[in-house]
């Protein structure tokens, strides 16, 4: 069974600081997605990455993939308050479109 | 555009009590699941309803069922509610295809006293 690690588990920072978040597998990834998830609500995707090596950028967030498809970085520059929210990467599984989910890391951003 | 809707928001049942979480995408999506969320535990599947007429058994179905009624909607049963199925439920579908992500509803919280 695959299994998603995700580190840290908790990031308190200052607004203006930059942070990285990692997501590893014991097995590699078929189509890694990042969810961004606020308290109350449900996960909203962020992005999806497939190729191995590939960058993806969407405003101040940059995702990469591993060469080896094995692991993940979601790096936030200058971080805002409305960051702040549970930060979850899943890998899709099969042709049902199945998704196994990391634990998550809680970002929490102070004015 | 709705998205994925579920109902009820909220629920508090006695042990032993029976209810049906109620979801459905106006999206045209073939694939719906449920998901529970526990502190420290993530999102664990329950069940998973590939497409229409087909339902499958995911990580923790123990204690649940599902009916999907047609493409729109895909329901959970508790049957027997204990207080070990406190969580917040998920609703999501996608359109069964890698890179397609999930779409989630806005959660229902049920506590089982």
């Amino acid at each position: 069974t695959q299994l998603l690690e995700q580190s840290p588990q908790f990031l308190s920072i200052q607004e203006g600081e930059n942070l990285t978040v990692y997501c590893n597998s014991s097995s590699v990834f078929s189509s890694l997605q990042w969810y961004r998830q606020e308290p109350g609500e449900g996960p909203v995707l962020l992005v999806t990455v497939v190729t191995g090596g590939e960058v993806k950028k969407l405003k101040r967030l940059t995702f990469q993939f591993g060469d080896a498809r094995k692991d993940s970085s979601l790096h936030i520059t200058a971080a805002q308050p409305g960051d702040t929210g549970l930060y979850l990467c899943a890998d899709g599984s099969g042709n049902t479109g199945k998704l196994i989910f990391g634990q998550g890391t809680t970002l929490q951003v102070k004015p | 555009n709705a998205g994925v809707t579920q109902t009820p928001k909220f629920q508090v049942l006695k042990t032993g009590q029976s209810m049906t979480l109620q979801c459905a995408q106006d999206m045209n999506h073939n694939s719906m699941y449920w998901y529970r969320q526990d502190p420290g535990m993530g999102l664990r599947l329950i069940y998973y309803s590939a497409s229409e007429g087909t339902t499958d058994k995911g990580e923790v179905p123990n204690g649940y069922n599902v009916s999907r009624l047609n493409k729109r909607e895909f329901s959970l049963r508790l049957e027997s509610a204990a207080p070990s199925q406190t969580s917040v439920y998920f609703c999501a579908s996608s359109r069964r295809s890698l890179g397609y992500g999930y779409t989630f509803g806005s959660g229902t919280r049920l506590t089982v006293v």
